[in-house]
């Protein structure tokens, strides 16, 4: 089975600063989708970015960046000049390419931006 | 922009009450989903549907049902709420097979007492 691991509970960081949220996985297949999703205060989730295992290049969505390493299975989440509207958790998911239309999450991370 | 509206925001219920979770989507999509979020644990899916009354397990559909006799319109039950059942509940919404982009309810926070 697809696990996805996020071994930060927390991180802080400054505002303007930049933070890497790290996110490893484990699967058999060879495509796939990844995804990093944000929870605010209003519990709603927000997709932030995400990345298709056949494309080398790193997504980008503006002050966010992933830097996909398939090789190492790592998938982690950079946020450059830092908000305090970041501050949330944040979640790393995968889905398989095929078959299921099952999102697997990791146990997410707690952003706290500092002004 | 898609709306998944979850019918309550906090719901207080007792040990053994039969509890309704109510979620509509506005955009037609196919695929709906049921999760359950816990400090520490993430999120874990408990059901999930491609369309109308179809329905799969996840990986934690111990204690729950679910419903979707419309394709707006997916149901969670839980049949004799439990105090173990004290979580927030989300549910979500995708276009389609390939659809890989999950929208989501703004959660219910349950307490079973």
């Amino acid at each position: 089975a697809q696990t996805v691991t996020q071994s930060q509970p927390e991180m802080s960081v400054q505002e303007a600063e930049t933070v890497t949220l790290s996110c490893t996985y484990d699967t058999s297949e060879s495509d796939y989708y990844l995804f990093w999703y944000k929870q605010p205060p209003s519990r709603q989730m927000i997709l932030v970015i995400r990345q298709e295992a056949y494309k080398q290049q790193n997504a980008t969505e503006n002050r966010f960046s992933v830097n996909f390493q398939k090789a190492a299975k790592s998938f982690s989440l950079k946020i450059s000049d830092s908000q305090l509207g970041d501050a949330a958790m944040y979640f790393c998911a995968y889905r398989a390419q095929g078959g299921s239309e099952k999102l697997v999450f990791g146990k997410g991370t707690k952003l706290t931006v500092n002004p | 922009d898609v709306k998944v509206t979850q019918s309550s925001r906090y719901l207080v219920k007792r040990t053994g009450e039969k509890v309704f979770l109510e979620c509509v989507q506005d955009m037609d999509h196919e695929n709906m989903f049921w999760y359950r979020q816990d400090p520490g644990l993430g999120l874990r899916l408990i059901y999930f549907s491609y369309d109308v009354k179809m329905k799969e397990k996840g990986d934690i559909p111990e204690g729950y049902s679910v419903s979707r006799e419309k394709k707006e319109r997916f149901s969670l039950i839980l049949e004799s709420a439990s105090t173990n059942q004290t979580s927030m509940y989300l549910c979500a919404s995708s276009l389609g097979v390939w659809s890989e982009k999950l929208f989501f309810g703004s959660g219910t926070q349950l307490s079973v007492l």
